[in-house]
């Protein structure tokens, strides 16, 4: 069964803390991984999308890195306003299929 | 360009009641998802259209539930009748086929069913 787990589920910063989220995923064959953030209130929005191992993006002060088994996402020297749930996802690479299978998230708060 | 919208933001009803919440895709999205998040859990999937056609509803947790996306534009999300477990946020997302996977989530609608 498709399956993703991500760690910690919560994280304290002091503002220009570096530190990296982890999310472990098992799916059968991976279309792409999906990063995004969530203020209280509000939709997930759209980080990046990671489609092969090695592969990097950024944006800003954060990015994110795929191996076959897991993702990190890295926030180097946060600020306040980073504060947020950072919520990860997998696509199926099978068929038509669409659908994003999620996380529980990480709630990383940025003290100033 | 605008975002996707999704009415109500809340809504609070009776078990038993019937409640209905719609979404407003991205102009020009031809997909169109909607999930949920109940509390405590993770977000799950719960159907996903095509322009107007269901490509998967494999997500729908009954048959009390009801989709419908009227000539490949905004979608409605029926519920009847509510159950106390039915109590979540309802998110709405979309996307478009030939820009790739990325899917763009609404504000999401919160329901309460006591």
């Amino acid at each position: 069964e498709d399956q993703v787990t991500q760690s910690p589920e919560a994280l304290r910063l002091q503002e220009g803390e570096s530190s990296s989220l982890n999310c472990s995923y098992t799916v059968s064959g991976l279309r792409g991984l999906f990063w995004y953030r969530q203020d209280p209130g509000k939709g997930p929005e759209f980080l990046f999308t990671l489609y092969s191992a090695g592969e990097e993006k950024e944006k800003e002060r954060l990015k994110a890195t795929l191996t076959k088994k897991e993702s990190f996402l890295h926030i180097t020297a946060p600020k306040p306003e980073d504060s947020a749930t950072y919520l990860c996802a997998v696509q199926e690479a099978a068929g038509n299929n669409r659908k994003l299978i999620w996380g529980l998230g990480t709630s990383l708060a940025v003290n100033p | 360009e605008a975002g996707v919208t999704q009415f109500p933001s809340h809504s609070v009803i009776e078990k038993g009641q019937t409640v209905t919440l719609r979404c407003d895709p991205i102009s020009g999205h031809d997909n169109l998802y909607w999930y949920r998040r109940v509390m405590g859990k993770e977000i799950k999937f719960l159907l996903h259209f095509v322009k107007e056609s269901k490509q998967d509803e494999s997500g729908m947790p009954n048959n009390r539930f009801l989709a419908e996306r009227t000539g490949g534009t905004y979608s409605t999300l029926k519920v009847q009748p509510a159950e106390l477990e039915d109590s979540g946020v309802y998110f709405c997302a979309s996307s478009q086929t030939s820009r790739g996977n990325e899917q763009f989530f609404g504000p999401g609608t919160r329901l309460t069913v006591l």
